[in-house]
């Protein structure tokens, strides 16, 4: 069973663009996370999704954002970048119910110039 | 005051030696808890997850969770080189869906 995975792996942008990530859950999952991971504050969390619907909203601004599709795969987006924005986004998928046997992707590492 | 708090170490071990991994936790309301190992340059994978208090052990490694306490533990024996990570204790409150982390504790085993 193919994992999670995330496109693209590496990004470079400068202050003041927007970026999409991509992530596709491993089949069969239908709760899709996404994490933003930095030296400085470790793992945070900042949406989760389930069926096309926003469940669950961390402490980002609202430049963060996100969707699900009908296939499960999700998008993340941020808008107006900032040097701060610089992080592995991390995605996890788990089945209804499980988050607890949650199952990360390798990680979009985003490098904001 | 952080709702998880772990020591980012480094912890450095010689081969074969016993590991002792910790957090602490503020939020009585945590009924699961995770443990995560993480490569350099990988996503985090799932060694082992426990519901509310008591041990669970999976080859060589342990967990435990005392909930009176707020404090969780990773036992790992034998360790080998490939141990090598850094690991990370999660939590959650039951009905959400909402992981939180520790910082992770950065292990180096000797060969």
């Amino acid at each position: 069973k193919a994992g999670v995975t995330q496109t693209p792996r590496y990004l470079i942008k400068t202050r003041g663009q927007q970026v999409t990530l991509s992530c596709s859950p491993i089949s069969g999952h239908r709760s899709v996370s996404w994490y933003q991971q930095t030296p400085g504050q470790g793992l945070q969390f900042l949406f989760e999704y389930f069926s096309e619907t926003q469940r669950n909203k961390g402490n980002f601004p609202g430049r963060f954002s996100g969707r699900q599709f009908s296939n499960s795969r999700s998008e993340m987006n941020v808008s107006t970048l900032e040097l701060g924005d610089s992080a592995l986004y991390l995605c996890a998928s788990s089945l209804e119910g499980q988050v607890n046997e949650q199952f990360f992707g390798p990680g979009t590492r985003l490098t904001v110039l | 005051q952080k709702e998880v708090e772990q020591d980012p170490g480094p912890l450095s071990v010689p081969e074969g030696a016993i590991v002792s991994l910790n957090c602490t936790y503020s939020n009585s309301a945590f009924q699961y808890f995770m443990w995560y190992r993480q490569y350099s340059r990988k996503g985090p994978e799932l060694l082992m997850y426990t519901y509310s208090s008591g041990n669970k052990e999976d080859g060589r490694f342990t967990a435990q969770v005392d909930k009176s306490s707020k404090y969780i533990s990773l036992f790992i024996r034998d360790s080998q080189p490939s141990d090598s990570a850094t690991y990370l204790c999660a939590m959650k409150r039951g009905g959400s869906e909402k992981l939180v982390f520790g910082k992770g504790t950065k292990l180096t085993v000797n060969p």
